[in-house]
């Protein structure tokens, strides 16, 4: 079975500091990969996403993803944050059907 | 395009009433899916169709029914409702037959059953 851990629950970062954000999954063929960002009280927006290829992966708003099989990781990285980048940002791997979700990590961007 | 498309925003039930929440999509996607998020535990997946007529369930199907008469259209049925179903719902399409694997997703709905 397919399923995402994301270790962090919360991470609070300072304006212009980079952010770095932490996937795991567990899937037995080769993963499809999402980020979604959530601003409060909205959707979900694709981040980016991975399906195979370049293993380093660029998507809106300036955040970069790298897939590194050996590690079953999917990480999440910006060099430099916004306060605008204030939100909750889930992880998640999908088979041919279905989502699977990490519990999400919510950031914090503090002056 | 307006995307996925959900109604209503916003709805506060009583235990035991039931109710509708009504997804569409113009995107032409054959692939779509009900979602409930819950504080902690991200989303998890409730219902889902590969296609008109055909529907299947997921993690958390218990207390909802759907069906999928038309391509656009992915309506959640709540039966009898309960507390523990409190939640915000969401809906979303996708189209792998067409090379698209991420899903779209609606605004979402939240419920509230008191």
């Amino acid at each position: 079975a397919q399923s995402v851990t994301q270790p962090d629950i919360h991470i609070t970062v300072s304006e212009g500091a980079s952010l770095e954000l932490r996937c795991n999954y567990s899937y037995g063929a080769t993963p499809y990969l999402f980020w979604y960002v959530q601003s409060p009280g909205q959707g979900l927006q694709l981040l980016l996403k991975y399906f195979s290829g370049d293993t380093l992966v660029q998507g809106i708003k300036g955040f970069e993803a790298e897939f590194k099989r050996s590690q079953s990781s999917f990480n999440l990285r910006k060099p430099s944050v916004h306060w605008s980048d204030a939100a909750e940002y889930f992880c998640a791997v999908s088979n041919d059907y279905k989502l699977s979700f990490g519990a999400g990590t919510t950031v914090t961007v503090r002056a | 395009n307006a995307g996925v498309t959900q109604t209503p925003k916003f709805q506060v039930l009583k235990t035991g009433q039931s109710m509708t929440l009504q997804c569409a999509q113009d995107m032409n996607h054959e692939y779509m899916s009900w979602y409930r998020q819950d504080p902690g535990m991200g989303l998890r997946l409730i219902h889902y169709s590969v296609g008109a007529g055909i529907t299947d369930q997921g993690e958390v199907p218990n207390g909802y029914n759907v069906s999928r008469s038309t391509t656009e259209d992915f309506p959640l049925r709540l039966l009898s409702a309960a507390p523990s179903q409190t939640s915000v719902y969401f809906c979303a399409s996708w189209a792998p037959g067409q090379g698209i694997y991420e899903q779209y997703f609606g605004p979402g709905t939240r419920l509230t059953v008191t």
